[in-house]
C-alpha cells in the first residue's frame, strides 16, 4: 500500500467548531488531494495541491480551506463545521497530474452534531 | 461543470457470470480514464485505467473500453468472484487549471454464490 495516513480516522464534533484533517505520505509525491464522498455523489474533489505552499480549489471548496507546508503533509479545515460536511474524507496522491494512478488513504468519516 | 455519469448504481451477479458498469462523460477533452475499487471500510484502489489513444485494455478477468465518439466507456468482468464484490467507481480526467479526476456515483456489485 502507499505510505498515506489520514488522521484521526474517526471524528464527532459539534456544528460550529473548526475541525483539521490531517493527511501524511512517505512517497514523496508532488500532487495531494482532498476529496469528500457521500451516498449518490461519488467522490467530490474539495481542494488538491501542487506543491508546497500551492494549493487550488476543486468542486465543492466551500467552508474549506487547506495548507501545505510540508511535502509530505495536507491539511484540511473545516473553518466552522456544519451538518452538511458529515462525509467521508479521503486524502489521495499522485506522482504527476491526475492522468497517472492515484493513491488514496483509508479515509475519515466526520459526523457533525 | 463537467460530470460522469456511471450505472447501473447497483449490480447484482451469480458468481462466474460477467458484470458490466457503464460511464458517460460530458469533456471532449478528457483523456484518461481509470476504474476504482473500494472494498468497504477501505479507500478507493486503482484497479485499471484506459488513455484515449486505446480503445481497449484488458487485465486478467477485468477489461475496459473506450468510444472516444460517443463519450462513454465500460468496465468489463469476466467469471466474477465472491471477492469482486465492492464499489466500483469510473473516472475522467478534466482540465481546469491543473489536470484533475471527476468521479462517477459508484456502482455496488454483489457477486451472489
Amino acid at each position: 500500500d502507499a505510505g498515506i495516513t489520514q488522521s484521526p480516522r474517526h471524528k464527532v464534533t459539534e456544528t460550529g467548531t473548526p475541525v483539521t484533517l490531517r493527511c501524511h505520505q512517505t512517497e514523496n509525491h508532488r500532487y495531494m488531494y482532498w476529496y469528500r464522498q457521500d451516498p449518490g455523489h461519488g467522490l467530490r474533489l474539495i481542494h488538491y495541491s501542487y506543491g508546497v505552499k500551492d494549493t487550488d480549489k476543486g468542486e465543492v471548496s466551500d467552508g474549506y480551506s487547506v495548507s501545505r507546508s510540508k511535502t509530505e503533509d495536507f491539511l484540511l479545515t473545516l473553518e466552522s463545521a456544519t451538518s452538511s460536511q458529515t462525509s467521508v474524507y479521503f486524502c489521495a496522491i499522485s506522482e504527476a497530474q491526475m492522468n497517472t494512478e492515484a493513491f488514496f488513504g483509508q479515509g475519515t468519516r466526520l459526523t457533525v452534531v | 461543470g463537467e460530470n460522469v455519469e456511471q450505472h447501473p448504481s447497483t449490480l447484482s451477479v451469480q458468481e462466474g457470470d460477467s458484470a458490466v458498469i457503464k460511464c458517460t462523460y460530458s469533456d471532449s477533452a478528457s483523456n484518461y480514464f481509470p476504474w476504482y475499487k473500494q472494498e468497504l471500510g477501505k479507500g478507493p484502489q486503482l484497479i485499471i485505467d484506459i488513455r484515449s489513444n486505446v480503445g481497449e485494455k484488458k487485465d486478467q478477468r477485468i477489461a475496459v473500453t473506450l468510444n472516444k465518439t460517443a463519450k462513454h466507456f465500460s468496465l468489463h468482468i469476466t467469471e466474477t468472484q465472491p471477492e469482486d464484490s465492492a464499489v466500483y467507481f469510473c473516472a475522467a480526467s478534466i482540465r481546469q487549471g491543473a489536470q484533475k479526476l471527476v468521479f462517477g456515483q459508484g456502482t455496488r456489485l454483489t457477486i451472489n454464490p
